[in-house]
């Protein structure tokens, strides 16, 4: 199956500070999301973007599909911030439209 | 509003108990999914549904079972409760025409 890797795998920034976190993946994907896990739990959508760049707010994403990697940038960062940083993909040319997730990135913003 | 919500939030039980983890999305979905968690580890797929009547296998060997009786609704049910089942399980739906995942908040479930 396809591998995803995430880097770095924990990151800590004082607040106001810019940062990037990489997703490598192994074959060509139909679909790529980058999720953020709040202290909570809960998975919340920050981009689906197989493809291109895409911006909301102080993020931002770009995937390269041709080089298979995705890039999360995160600018002026905030304490809110914090939590993990998934990304998943669905490998191109499955039928089960099943996301394999990267180990995630551990971001630590501090006042 | 559409929504994904999954009761309970947290579940504390002991060994042996048979228990349901209930998942419903408003969202207007065809496929769900399930995803099993450990903490501070990536997510896992247990199962997934295309549709009503449709169920799969995910790639974690799991020993729950699901339903898909009403589009919406789509539950997890452990007949009988382990301390290795102790995880936060996620429950997520997307559209057929493409496969943008959306996740509820998930259940913490302990198994003394």
């Amino acid at each position: 199956g396809i591998q995803v890797e995430q880097s770095p795998p924990d990151l800590i920034l004082q607040e106001g500070a810019n940062s990037t976190l990489r997703c490598n993946f192994s074959d060509s994907v139909n679909n790529l999301q980058w999720f953020h896990q709040n202290p909570w739990g809960q998975l919340i959508n920050l981009f689906y973007i197989p493809s291109g760049t895409k911006q909301n707010g102080r993020l931002s994403a770009t995937t390269v599909a041709t080089e298979r990697y995705s890039l999360l940038y995160i600018s002026s960062s905030q304490t809110t911030d914090s939590g993990v940083y998934f990304c998943a993909v669905e490998q191109w040319g499955g039928s089960n439209y099943k996301l394999t997730f990267g180990k995630g990135t551990l971001l630590t913003v501090n006042p | 509003e559409a929504d994904i919500y999954q009761t309970p939030r947290y579940l504390v039980i002991g060994t042996g108990k048979k228990i349901t983890l209930e998942c419903s999305q408003t969202m207007g979905h065809d496929k769900m999914y399930w995803y099993q968690q450990d903490p501070g580890m990536e997510l896992h797929l247990i199962h997934y549904s295309y549709g009503v009547n449709s169920t799969e296998k995910g790639d974690l060997s799991s020993e729950s079972t699901v339903s898909r009786i009403r589009t919406e609704h789509f539950p997890l049910t452990l007949e009988s409760a382990r301390p290795s089942h102790t995880s936060q399980y996620l429950c997520a739906s997307s559209r057929s025409s493409y496969n943008e995942q959306f996740f509820g908040p998930g259940t913490r479930l302990t198994v003394l």
